[in-house]
């Protein structure tokens, strides 16, 4: 059974840095794309990076380029996601998902930046 | 990037019925690999998003056939034959074709 589990949420001051964790199971972890996805609260979804399987290229929208970084260690199963210079608009549940085709999905977990 | 046009933004359906949801795109989600990469999710209330359909029309993993996927270029619908009570949520459509991925905005789905 495939199972991604996010840690590291929380909150945290504009401006502060945060640093989420995904651990996969189930699967051959570095057969496959790993993304993260947000979505603020009671708004929709918004892709925010993927990396492919071997690591070697990583894929951003415009609202985060520059302030996070999506990376993974294939011999721990675990993906991240560097997120610095947090905004407000940076609050959402941050969910990890299997590729870029979205056919698995974490429980999430809350990201708050408030002062 | 690919602006992903749903409609509509809201439904309510009874039990039996039949409803489907639009989801238009800015440009073709062709790939260059010749594959579309249009999924459908959805998100039932306090839940994560799980998928049911891929690449247009594929029924994902354990989904009923209740649900279904058509579509080409840039206009893509998802049905669904006899609502049933557990369908109750949120449908979101994403492309996955070209970078930055983005989402339609949603169509929430009650049951009357």
């Amino acid at each position: 059974e495939v199972q991604l589990v996010e840690t590291g949420g929380g909150l945290v001051q504009p401006g502060r840095s945060l640093k989420l964790s995904c651990v996969a199971s189930g699967f051959t972890f570095n057969n496959y794309w790993m993304s993260w996805t947000r979505q603020a609260p009671g708004k929709g979804l918004e892709w925010v990076a993927s990396i492919t399987n071997s690591g070697g290229s990583t894929y951003y929208p415009d609202s985060v380029k520059g302030r996070f970084t999506i990376s993974r260690d294939n011999a721990q199963n675990t993906l991240y996601l560097q997120m610095n210079s947090l905004r407000s608009e940076d609050t959402a549940t941050y969910y990890c998902t299997r590729g870029y085709g979205f056919a698995y999905w974490g429980q999430g977990t809350l990201v708050t930046v408030s002062s | 990037d690919v602006v992903m046009t749903q409609t509509p933004p809201s439904l309510s359906v009874a039990i039996g019925q039949s409803v489907s949801i639009s989801c238009k795109s800015s440009q073709s989600l062709v790939h260059s690999d010749g594959k579309t990469y249009l999924n459908w999710l959805l998100q039932n209330p306090g839940q994560s998003p799980k998928r049911l359909i891929y690449q247009v029309s594929n029924l994902g993993s354990g989904v009923p056939d209740r649900f279904s996927g058509t579509g080409s270029e840039k206009d893509f619908t998802l049905k669904i034959s006899r609502v049933e009570a557990e369908d109750l949520g949120v449908y979101h459509c994403v492309q996955a074709t070209h970078v930055p991925f983005t989402f339609g905005s949603g169509t929430k789905l009650e049951i009357k």
